[in-house]
């Protein structure tokens, strides 16, 4: 059974750079036909789609977010993470890992992690 | 992007009742629709994919069909556990959208 969880401050300061990390476990993120993202939900809100890498290292973003953006992986961790630059916040969210079918279908998720960006 | 709009926002039924849930898509996905169940403070589940085909270890009480821009998520007698927010994706094109989500409460 794949196992995602999420690791990185929970607290950020408006303008610097998030970061969270996700280890994978139970599954190597090598694997051929997975993809690997990161979804972000506001507070008492709805779901938003950040981006994915794919297990060849091809790289997808939402365009509404695509200049602040980078998801990269290290293999020899079996780790992925995501970095979003110039927050404000409006980036306030708990932040999802995830794994994708191609297609983005998300059939594994990790538990969440809420980072808040304030000063 | 596609935009997704899930209707009710929020509906009210009682345990054993048969529940129905809508999505449309602002243009056609075919088949490509994704149903999400998520608890407070939990991640979201896939229930459904494909606009039809249940994911594995998903209760047969739940169902989905459409294609195009309409679709429908079905409980069939309803259970305790099934009271959440479900949210519908399209898995058309980038970037992937969802629904605001339709939260089923207990009446």
């Amino acid at each position: 059974q794949l196992q995602l969880q999420e690791s990185g401050p929970g607290l950020v300061k408006p303008s610097e750079t998030l970061s969270l990390t996700c280890t994978v476990s139970g599954g190597s993120i090598s694997s051929s036909h997975h993809y690997w993202g990161w979804i972000r939900q506001p507070p008492g809100k709805g779901l938003e789609w950040i981006g994915s890498i794919s297990y060849a290292g091809s790289t997808y973003h939402n365009p509404s977010l695509k200049s602040r953006v980078t998801i990269s992986a290290d293999t020899s961790k079996n780790q992925f993470s995501l970095r979003l630059s110039s927050v404000t916040a409006a980036d306030t969210a708990v932040y999802y890992c995830t794994e994708e079918r191609a297609g983005t279908i998300v059939d594994y998720w990790g538990q969440g992690r809420l980072v808040t960006v304030s000063s | 992007d596609i935009q997704m709009t899930q209707s009710p926002s929020s509906l009210s039924a009682s345990v054993g009742d048969r529940v129905t849930l809508t999505c449309r898509a602002s243009q056609s996905i075919s088949t490509s629709l994704n149903w999400y169940q998520q608890k407070p403070g939990r991640a979201p589940n896939l229930l459904i994919y494909g606009a039809s085909s249940l994911q594995s270890g998903v209760p047969s009480r739940f169902s989905g069909s459409g294609s195009g821009t309409d679709f429908i998520l079905t409980i069939s007698g309803l259970q305790p556990e099934d009271f959440a927010t479900y949210y519908c994706q399209h898995s058309s094109i980038t970037p992937p959208t969802f629904g605001q989500g339709t939260n089923v409460e207990v009446k």
